[in-house]
């Protein structure tokens, strides 16, 4: 099975950097996720990590570690906009099925 | 705008209804994602389909069922409604081609069971 564990819920100040932690234990790993998800609207993917290390894409970046089963999620130089439910999610061991398991988000709130 | 595209946007039915929601994946995807999101439960996956075939099974009720077209666009089939199925259904694409396999996610239909 698939259990993934975030934070419910982190406060941040605009222009700060905040770290959003996943960790997860699975049957098999292929890959880690993290989608942003405003209210009411669909996930929209921020970023990939399948090997161990650090991924950078402009204001944010991903980190994972295989063998701790962790990542986390780091946004800098906070905006406003950047106040959404951010979702970790573990993809299927490789073979045909290419599902995705789900954390519950951990919603960013950013304050002035 | 991920090149997703779902019908409709929003559905209200009563319990026992049958409804039907669509999904046209990304030009060029040949897979297909369903996942239920409610309040309590998160987003969870339900089905994939892949160029016509099914190829996982998640969280899907027998009440519930799907299939994938020639054209590659799916239908969820939602019958005997419960109050319970009251959530926001999405379906995502994928290529199923490259390493990265990014699933990009429709708007989402809206279901409200009264």
């Amino acid at each position: 099975g698939q259990n993934i564990d975030q934070p419910t819920e982190m406060t941040a100040t605009e222009g700060a950097i905040v770290q959003i932690n996943c960790t997860y234990q699975t049957s098999g790993f292929n890959g880690l996720f993290w989608y942003q998800q405003h209210a009411g609207e669909a996930p929209t993917f921020l970023s990939y990590n399948v090997l161990d290390g650090l991924e950078e894409k402009g204001r944010f970046s991903s980190f994972l570690s295989r063998s701790k089963g962790y990542s986390y999620l780091l946004l800098k130089e906070l905006q406003m906009k950047d106040s959404a439910s951010y979702l970790c999610a573990v993809r299927a061991p490789s073979g045909s099925a290419r599902q995705l398991t789900f954390g519950s988000g951990t919603q960013l709130t950013v304050l002035p | 705008d991920s090149g997703v595209t779902q019908t409709p946007k929003h559905l209200i039915t009563a319990t026992g209804q049958r409804v039907t929601l669509r999904c046209s994946p990304r030009s060029g995807d040949l897979s297909v994602y369903w996942y239920q999101q409610s309040l309590d439960q998160g987003l969870q996956f339900l089905i994939q389909y892949y160029n016509g075939e099914e190829r996982a099974k998640g969280n899907i009720l027998e009440r519930f069922s799907a299939q994938q077209f020639p054209d590659l666009h799916s239908e969820l089939n939602l019958s005997s409604l419960e109050l319970g199925d009251s959530a926001l259904y999405f379906c995502a694409s994928s290529a199923s081609g490259g390493p990265t396999e990014t699933q990009y996610f429709g708007p989402g239909t809206r279901l409200l069971v009264l």
